[in-house]
């Protein structure tokens, strides 16, 4: 199975400054069509999951552009620009290169 | 406007079963590959089974693989988890996905006895 790893944050990130989360694949996301196949979740407090990225960098629908994704083969950061209070929460990578699809630990994003 | 909603979660004691549905709505479901995933209590995700929009292919987490079945009925907008043999570590809320863009708010399991 892919093992995915994620980094902490220097919490509490003050509002306004950036934040940037890591995650690294045991094995390259890349799939045989060239796409790299690496998700970004938030889950805010008490609720469900949202997909913020996919394909590494690409924004899903009505996620705002100060989330941008990035990254190759078994290295990936979501980067959070000028966070605000509604960024909080845990952010999760997910590999959907191969089954069993597997998620990382998650990262806890605290805004002060 | 997209809804999956889940039902059929409770108490039960370990080696009984369980089966939760999930009903969609607002968009094609025929067309879509359905998820099961979970979230064991003050936990992380962990993805445990998807079947293709035409039930051709099913994948499954190596915990759950020969005790939890997925199914999916097109013409009811309705997918299905079948889980067996329970145990403790299957405590959890359990969120049915649509290709990971739309989840429900999920449906809490709890084995104990």
């Amino acid at each position: 199975d892919i093992v995915m790893t994620q980094g902490a944050l220097p919490n509490p990130v003050p509002s306004g400054e950036s934040a940037s989360i890591t995650c690294r694949s045991s094995k390259s996301l890349v799939y045989k069509d060239g796409k790299t196949y690496l998700n970004w979740f938030l889950q805010r407090p008490g609720q469900s999951p949202q997909l913020l990225t996919y394909w590494t960098s690409t924004r899903a629908s009505g996620v705002s552009e100060r989330f941008s994704g990035s990254g190759s083969g078994t290295y990936f950061t979501l980067k959070i620009s000028r966070v605000r209070a509604e960024d909080a929460g845990v952010y999760y990578c997910q590999q959907v290169r191969e089954y069993p699809l597997t998620f990382g630990s998650g990262t806890k994003l605290e805004i002060k | 406007e997209v809804q999956l909603v889940e039902s059929g979660g409770g108490l039960v004691k370990p080696g009984s079963s369980l089966k939760l549905s999930c009903v969609a709505s607002g968009f094609t479901f025929s067309s879509y590959g359905m998820h099961w995933i979970r979230q064991a209590p003050k936990k992380g995700l962990e993805w445990i089974a998807l079947i293709y929009y035409d039930s051709s292919n099913k994948y499954y987490a190596d915990s759950v693989k020969g005790r939890f079945t997925i199914s999916r009925d097109n013409s009811k907008n309705t997918l299905y988890l079948e889980m067996n043999s329970l145990r403790s570590e299957d405590t959890a809320m359990y969120y049915c996905a649509n290709a990971f863009t739309d989840w429900g708010q999920g449906v809490m399991v709890t084995v104990s006895s």
